[in-house]
């Protein structure tokens, strides 16, 4: 059981390039987050999705699109990449039937856009 | 006002001492607290759910006052391995959760 898993787990971009992450989780989690963690910030939700075939902004979604064609995978992807995105980003997944359940975080992957 | 707010710290300690945190919280319609360990450059853990009656987890005691919109994280007997950001997690519906900046603690021989 590998929990939430996220690749790559690091990445260089120049700006305008773009480029997917991907976040895979085993737990047959019904909802499933996308964030990015800047310092002095703390976690800032982009997008998330509360089952598969459906995605919702978060606080943060400029800049960024996001897909959950199946339920175990949730991608989120940089278009245009702008220096700003310059972050680390994590994927987490929630089991989301009922209130209050936690997330369980991904590794992250680190981004530097130039 | 944040959603969230938590002392940045850092809180500095000797190995054996107590230490605690609060962590305050906006929404009085919020509905679940947790608290959440993150080491330097990983990933947030799950430490603890907070109850409203208020729960204990070997040496980390969880305190929630709704009437105050206040949760607390108590360690007692603190370990060099306890070195970490604490982070304060506050559920307020729709299975989103608001996370707060963290307090440092560093746990010292």
């Amino acid at each position: 059981n590998a929990g939430v898993t996220q690749t790559p787990k690091f990445r260089v971009l120049k700006t305008g390039q773009s480029m997917t992450l991907l976040c895979a989780q085993d737990m047959n989690h019904e909802y499933m987050y996308w964030y990015r963690q800047d310092p002095g910030m703390g976690l800032r939700l982009i997008h998330y999705s509360v089952g598969e075939g459906t995605t919702a902004k978060g606080e943060v979604p400029d800049g960024y699109n996001v897909s959950r064609l199946k339920k175990q995978n949730f991608l989120l992807g940089l278009e245009s990449a702008a220096p700003s995105q310059t972050s680390v980003y994590f994927c987490a997944s929630s089991l989301g039937r009922r209130g209050g359940q936690p997330q369980y975080f991904g590794p992250g992957t680190r981004l530097t856009v130039l | 006002r944040k959603e969230v707010e938590q002392d940045p710290g850092p809180f500095n300690v000797p190995e054996g001492a107590t230490v605690a945190f609060n962590c305050t919280y906006s929404n009085s319609a919020s509905q679940s607290f947790f608290w959440y360990r993150q080491d330097c450059r990983k990933e947030p853990k799950l430490l603890m759910s907070v109850y409203s009656s208020g729960n204990e987890d070997g040496r980390f005691t969880a305190q929630l006052n709704r009437a105050s919109q206040y949760i607390s994280l108590l360690i007692r007997d603190s370990k060099l391995s306890d070195s970490a950001t604490y982070l304060c997690v506050v559920n307020t519906g729709f299975q989103k959760l608001v996370f707060g900046t963290g307090t440092r603690l560093l746990v010292s021989p």
